[in-house]
């Protein structure tokens, strides 16, 4: 069965330092992989998707995840964190086809940002 | 994408009662979802709702727990019934995008049973 992995319950990082958040996958074919971004008290926003092609994909808010297939991953990385990003991270695979299409969400990573 | 609304945004209510959780797209869509978050988690599914059939129920929920409507392609209601305070959550529907699989959420209705 399709699962997600986020190992990374927390993390901090200091505002202006580079962030990565991890993400594995247990998936049989390609995968379609997303990250959502939950800030507080709100709900969940598509930051970016993949689904095929290039394997670094460009998100909202600077961005970008990198698919490895060898590795089972999908990481998320921002080059220079803002205090605004401080949020609760979720990864995502999709699963199913046809009226049965879903996704399935790994744990979740919170991310603390320091001044 | 999509833009979602949910009514109400949270509510306190007491156990042994029903609330009813709106949720309306500004488009027409095909599949809508419900999900769960309880404290501190990650969304759990609780059914898929498509316009014109019964919405399917993921393992661990029940119709008569958690009946759902869906009159057309822009709204459905999910109703939590018989609360208990175990129901205390952050209920979240969403709605298909253009790409497969992918989804947009409507700002959750934070849900306390006291």
């Amino acid at each position: 069965a399709q699962s997600v992995t986020q190992p990374d319950i927390h993390i901090t990082v200091s505002e202006g330092a580079s962030l990565e958040l991890r993400c594995n996958y247990s998936y049989g074919a390609t995968p379609y992989l997303f990250w959502y971004v939950q800030s507080p008290g709100q709900g969940l926003q598509l930051l970016l998707k993949y689904f095929s092609g290039d394997t670094l994909v460009q998100g909202i808010k600077g961005f970008e995840a990198e698919f490895k297939r060898s590795q089972s991953s999908f990481n998320l990385r921002k080059p220079s964190v803002h205090w605004s990003d401080a949020a609760e991270y979720f990864c995502a695979v999709g699963r199913g086809s046809g009226s049965a299409r879903q996704l399935t969400f790994g744990s979740g990573t919170q991310l603390t940002v320091l001044p | 994408s999509a833009v979602i609304s949910q009514k109400p945004s949270r509510d306190i209510c007491q156990r042994g009662t029903s609330l009813t959780i709106q949720c309306q797209v500004d488009s027409q869509v095909t599949m809508m979802f419900w999900y769960r978050q309880q404290p501190g988690q990650s969304l759990t599914l609780i059914a898929t709702a498509n316009q014109g059939s019964e919405a399917t129920y993921e393992s661990g929920f029940v119709i008569d727990k958690f009946p759902i409507s869906r009159p057309n392609l822009t709204f459905s209601t999910l109703t939590v019934s018989n609360m208990s305070p175990e129901d205390s959550s952050i209920y979240l529907c969403s709605v298909s995008g253009t790409g497969l699989y992918e989804q947009y959420f409507g700002p959750g209705t934070r849900l306390t049973v006291t």
